[in-house]
């Protein structure tokens, strides 16, 4: 059972350009986190939400999460060559509960 | 303070046999999972092991099993390789069983089973 969506699954744009890629779930979870991975490497944390509404910044990213704390979304801002990677959304029900992630979305930003 | 490693980087091995893949945690966090990535099913919880014992398992077979150290470095086996196991296989460590759970991961380990 996937109780994670993300969504696009694929994204192709030009630097510059702005995009939103999102999460979505019929689940609540007490958090969600956001990491980004890159080629032969392994993810790498870029956020935590906790609080529904919550909005997070960092640098040209945004994240949001919902107010009923069951979806979120990352919105990158002039995207750069650099924001390339695959971006991968995960939900905890509680500190001692194993993270649930999403399938990623696959960013490509074309010089 | 040095990231999580795990060895090897690359393995390669035939139908049948048996791996044994290795992780060093963040030094001083005690929780350490253990993941499958394939590019179909995307990131898939194996089991989570705290303070040596497992906490958390995920729906996979018996042939993979894992165990944690005193010292909190995990290895994880896999027994009568098949070839859908080949994937990258990645070790993260989190501080403790804090709200979060934050995963810190390590570069993984690429299996190929042929």
């Amino acid at each position: 059972t996937q109780l994670l969506e993300q969504s696009p699954q694929f994204l192709s744009i030009q630097e510059g350009e702005n995009l939103t890629v999102y999460c979505n779930s019929s689940s609540v979870f007490s958090s969600l986190q956001w990491y980004r991975q890159e080629p032969g490497e392994g993810p790498v944390l870029l956020v935590t939400v906790v609080t529904g509404g919550e909005v997070k910044k960092l640098k040209r990213l945004t994240f949001q999460f919902g107010d009923a704390r069951k979806d979120s979304s990352l919105h990158i801002t002039a995207a750069q060559p650099g924001d390339t990677g695959l971006y991968l959304c995960a939900g905890a029900h509680g500190g001692s509960e194993k993270l649930v992630f999403g399938k990623g979305t696959k960013l490509t930003v074309n010089p | 303070k040095a990231g999580v490693t795990q060895t090897p980087r690359y393995l390669i091995k035939t139908r049948g046999q048996q791996v044994t893949l290795s992780c060093s945690p963040i030094s001083g966090h005690r929780s350490v999972s253990w993941y499958q990535q394939t590019p179909g099913q995307g990131l898939q919880f194996l089991f989570e092991y705290f303070s040596e014992t497992q906490r958390n398992k995920g729906n996979f077979p018996g042939r993979f099993s894992g165990r944690q150290f005193s010292n909190s470095r995990s290895e994880m086996n896999v027994s009568t390789l098949e070839l859908g196991d080949s994937a990258l296989y990645l070790c993260a460590s989190s501080l403790l069983a804090g709200e979060y759970n934050e995963q810190f991961f390590g570069p993984g380990t690429r299996l190929t089973v042929l």
